[in-house]
């Protein structure tokens, strides 16, 4: 079974500061991966995705993320953070190995941006 | 506009009751899930299905039920057998092996 470790649980930035919160998943095979977030009182809402191609994947404001498949690894990253960005954020994997794979989803990293 | 709609946005059960929460998608997804979101521990799935009239138990499963006897339609019951209800459910539809979609949640409180 696969599963997924985020290393930073809670993340305090100033405005204008970069980001970057890591994700590791474990896992033999080829994997399809995601971002999540969760803004204040608002629903789940997919960032961005990797399933194959190029391993840097673009998302929604201004977010992106690298693959590295030898550190089995899924960073999300952003040059300069805004007070808007805070929320928290999920990474999730799931084998990409035909037919149902259950999504397995990390224990979350609240971000918080300090104006 | 297409999504998925959770209803009730609170609940409150009583001790040895049993509560529904209900989730509908307009979007045609073939695929439902649910999840609970507790601190620190993430998402964690308790049921899921693939099709209508199936249904697939998740990592969490014991003291809830499910059904899907349609498409758009995949209510989940928290029974008096769930020992520690208190959390926020989240329903999210996908179609096959896409990025799901998720409801607004529900938050279930206990008396």
């Amino acid at each position: 079974a696969q599963s997924v470790s985020q290393h930073n649980h809670h993340v305090i930035l100033s405005e204008a500061a970069s980001l970057e919160l890591g994700c590791n998943y474990s896992y033999g095979g080829t994997v399809n991966l995601f971002w999540y977030v969760q803004y204040p009182g608002q629903h789940l809402q997919l960032l961005l995705k990797y399933f194959s191609g190029d391993p840097l994947v673009k998302g929604i404001k201004g977010f992106e993320a690298e693959f590295i498949k030898s550190k089995f690894s899924f960073n999300l990253r952003k040059p300069s953070v805004q007070w808007s960005d805070t929320a928290e954020y999920f990474c999730a994997v799931t084998p990409n190995s035909g037919g149902y794979q259950k999504v397995t989803f990390g224990i979350g990293t609240k971000l918080q941006v300090i104006p | 506009d297409g999504g998925i709609t959770q209803s009730p946005k609170y609940l409150f059960r009583k001790e040895g009751q049993n509560v529904t929460l209900s989730c509908e998608q307009n979007l045609n997804h073939d695929a439902m899930y649910w999840y609970r979101q507790d601190p620190g521990q993430g998402l964690r799935l308790i049921y899921y299905s693939q099709i209508v009239n199936d249904f697939q138990k998740g990592d969490i499963a014991e003291g809830y039920s499910v059904s899907r006897e349609k498409k758009e339609s995949f209510p989940l019951t928290v029974t008096s057998a769930q020992k520690n209800p208190t959390a926020f459910y989240l329903c999210a539809s996908s179609i096959w092996a896409r990025p799901q979609h998720f409801g607004d949640g529900t938050r279930l409180s206990i008396l």
